[in-house]
């Protein structure tokens, strides 16, 4: 079984400050990772995935995540945040082989003017 | 893209009574939809997979009796909550991913929030 943890719980940043979320997972087999955001009274909207090849991933919106599999990592970052990415972000892992979608706990990111 | 759409989007129903959410695929078939339940300020916890034409497989700890699966065409699932009381309120979001496309992220509904009172 995987697990997915998000380190932060909330993360204030001011407006066109970088942000950085951090996420976790583990697991025995091959997995593919994935950030989504969550806006209010909304569902999930894919920001990025990490299926293969190159480590470093970038996304919509500016946001670009970095796995790294000897830390089991696979951190969000984005170099210059606006008020309109105030939002919930949850870190995802899902099996290669399987179909199943684990989410870590979430990050709350709270732009501030 | 794909697009997934859940009816109704919010619902408050009195405790006893019995609610049903839709989830649709509006431009693919899926065989599989996923169920999930959020409370607030917490993460998404799957509740059940809903199979095409066959039983749903629920996660340890869902109530197969209290929340109702029924996947019966390629473009709709439906969750119904039966006896809804209070602790049933909260969030549940749906999700499905096109066909052929092992590799690809899930498509998630906008989600129903259920008030129960």
């Amino acid at each position: 079984a995987q697990s997915v943890t998000q380190l932060d719980s909330q993360v204030p940043v001011f407006e066109e400050a970088p942000v950085e979320l951090r996420c976790n997972y583990s697991s025995s087999v091959s997995v593919y990772l994935f950030w989504y955001v969550q806006y209010p009274n909304q569902g999930l909207q894919l920001l990025l995935k990490y299926l293969s090849g190159s480590t470093l991933v970038k996304g919509i919106n500016g946001f670009e995540a970095e796995f790294n599999k000897s830390q089991t990592s696979f951190h969000l970052r984005k170099p210059s945040v606006h008020i309109s990415d105030t939002a919930e972000y949850f870190c995802a892992v899902r099996e290669a082989a399987g179909n199943k979608l684990t989410f870590g706990g979430g990050t709350r990111v709270l732009v501030k003017p | 893209g794909a697009v997934v759409s859940q009816h109704p989007s919010w619902v408050i129903c009195k405790s006893g009574t019995s609610v049903k959410i839709e989830c649709r695929s509006l431009d693919f078939q899926a065989t599989t939809m996923f169920w999930y339940r959020q409370f607030p300020k917490q993460s998404l916890m799957l509740m059940a997979t809903s199979n095409e034409g066959s039983k749903a497989t629920y996660e340890q700890g869902v109530e197969k009796d209290k929340f109702l699966i029924n996947h019966a065409s390629l473009t709709l699932s439906t969750l119904t909550v039966t006896s809804a009381h209070p602790e049933d309120s909260s969030f549940y979001i749906c999700s499905a991913r096109p066909p052929g496309t092992v590799n690809s992220p899930l498509h998630f509904g906008n989600g129903t929030r259920l008030t129960v009172t």
